[in-house]
């Protein structure tokens, strides 16, 4: 079994200042981790992912994230915020090796950056 | 390379009407997932299919219904709508064997209106 717990559903930085995203999962078998982003009435975009490689994990447009095994986070950080980063985040996990229907999405947390 | 493909971009329905979703997944991806995303109950599971079966099913009613061709593209049938199924439904494809990470790929979703 396996889930996905992202802390906040709401969090506004401002422009400039870093952003954090948390996220804590659980899972039977070693975990596959990703993070996506959600523009207003659009897909889901891929930001990054870790797959039992390197723990500190750099993805698109300036986002990182590191898995801790021993917190079961895989929390989500920027050292920068733009105004282009406001959207939905999810936090999603699927155990190795099983299939994409496997896979677990967190809630969502809602990024507001203000001028 | 094409992402995938979800058509119609937006539709309007009358309850009780039916309604069918199209997806074209990525070239060489055999998986297709489909979910539906409302505010009040975030991002749900529909179903996957891989190989013109389904594979994965969520939690939803008999209404709801998919396939999957040969050439992997899919669709998903929703009959007798009701107000509550006024939602974006996003389709996304992976590779889906048995080795892949997980990885999804998101069409840009249909959004539906049932009036």
């Amino acid at each position: 079994a396996q889930s996905v717990t992202q802390l906040d559903s709401h969090v506004s930085v401002s422009e400039g200042t870093p952003v954090l995203l948390r996220c804590n999962y659980s899972s039977s078998y070693s975990p596959s981790l990703f993070w996506y982003v959600q523009h207003p009435n659009k897909g889901l975009q891929l930001l990054l992912k870790y797959t039992s490689a390197a723990t500190l994990v750099k993805g698109i447009n300036g986002f990182e994230a590191e898995f801790k095994k021993s917190e079961t986070s895989f929390h989500l950080t920027k050292p920068s915020a733009h105004m282009s980063d406001a959207a939905e985040y999810f936090c999603v996990v699927i155990m190795i090796n099983t299939n994409a229907g496997k896979s677990t999405f967190g809630d969502g947390t809602t990024l507001t950056v203000k001028p | 390379k094409a992402g995938v493909t979800q058509t119609p971009r937006y539709l309007i329905k009358t309850r009780g009407q039916q309604v069918t979703l199209s997806c074209s997944p990525i070239s060489g991806h055999r998986s297709v997932s489909w979910y539906q995303q409302t505010p009040g109950q975030g991002l749900q599971f529909l179903f996957e299919y891989f190989s013109e079966t389904q594979r994965n099913k969520g939690n939803f009613p008999g209404r709801f219904s998919g396939r999957q061709f040969s050439n992997s593209r899919s669709e998903m049938n929703v009959s007798t709508l009701e107000l509550g199924d006024s939602a974006l439904y996003l389709c996304a494809s992976s590779f889906g064997g048995r080795a892949n990470s997980g990885e999804l790929f998101f069409g840009e979703g249909s959004r539906l209106t049932v009036l």
